[in-house]
């Protein structure tokens, strides 16, 4: 299964919402997942099953979707969400894949 | 918490073997997953173990020269990939691997380096 995410780098501004887009080839119900990456760092889980927020991760982060099209919405940026974010799925014949990432600066 | 083994250096064609220290959670009831980054790219799945049972799955571009095992006595996870190239300059990752087939926590990441 080959996962789109859309788009590759995003400006915005602190108190800005944007939105992070993941498609999927084919359907994956909900196993899809979202993560932060900083530099230097290992990813961190945001959103699970399309639209579970982790423990300890902020409201402003939200997830929806189901089938093929996934999205994550971050609303009021704040300077510490300025990050590289993946989606992630799982399918039964495939296996793991991550979105090529979208880098989101300032 | 996942704790890595240290940055290696190997020469193409060589070997390399990871490990990853579990603590802090029943090591056997969470399979352990292996990603990695190569520098300024995505992240790349690698392969799965079962720390139950030993069953692995990898990623067909890494079939035959891959091998994840676990030990629990000690809690410890490893990845050992042979023949390097230099694509395989990469951090390699450990993440336990959750319900819904999602990864938390990850490892602090292991940066192998492949040079002739």
């Amino acid at each position: 299964i080959q996962m789109t995410q859309s788009p590759s780098s995003l400006s915005a501004s602190v108190g800005d919402s944007v939105t992070i887009t993941c498609r999927a080839s084919q359907d994956i119900s909900r196993f899809l997942h979202w993560y932060q990456q900083k530099p230097g760092r290992p990813p961190k889980l945001l959103i699970y099953s399309a639209s579970g927020l982790e423990g300890g991760v902020p409201s402003r982060f939200s997830g929806s979707g189901s089938g093929t099209d996934f999205t994550l919405t971050i609303s009021s940026l704040r300077p510490d969400d300025f990050a590289t974010y993946y989606c992630q799925q799982y399918n039964s014949y495939s296996g793991y894949t991550f979105g090529q990432g979208t880098k989101l600066e300032i | 918490q996942l704790v890595q083994s240290g940055g290696e250096v190997k020469k193409i064609g060589a070997s390399v073997k990871v490990s990853c220290k579990a603590s802090g959670y029943n090591f056997s009831t969470y399979a352990m997953t292996w990603v990695r980054q190569a520098p300024g790219q995505g992240l790349e799945w690698i392969g799965w173990i079962s720390t139950y049972n030993g069953n692995a799955n990898f990623a067909q571009k890494f079939q035959g020269r891959l091998t994840m095992t676990t030990d629990s006595s000690t809690k410890t996870a490893y990845m050992e990939l042979r023949s390097l190239t230099s694509d395989d300059t990469a951090v390699y990752y450990c993440a336990r691997e959750e319900t819904g087939r999602r990864f938390d926590p990850w490892g602090q990441g292991t940066l192998v380096t492949v040079s002739s």
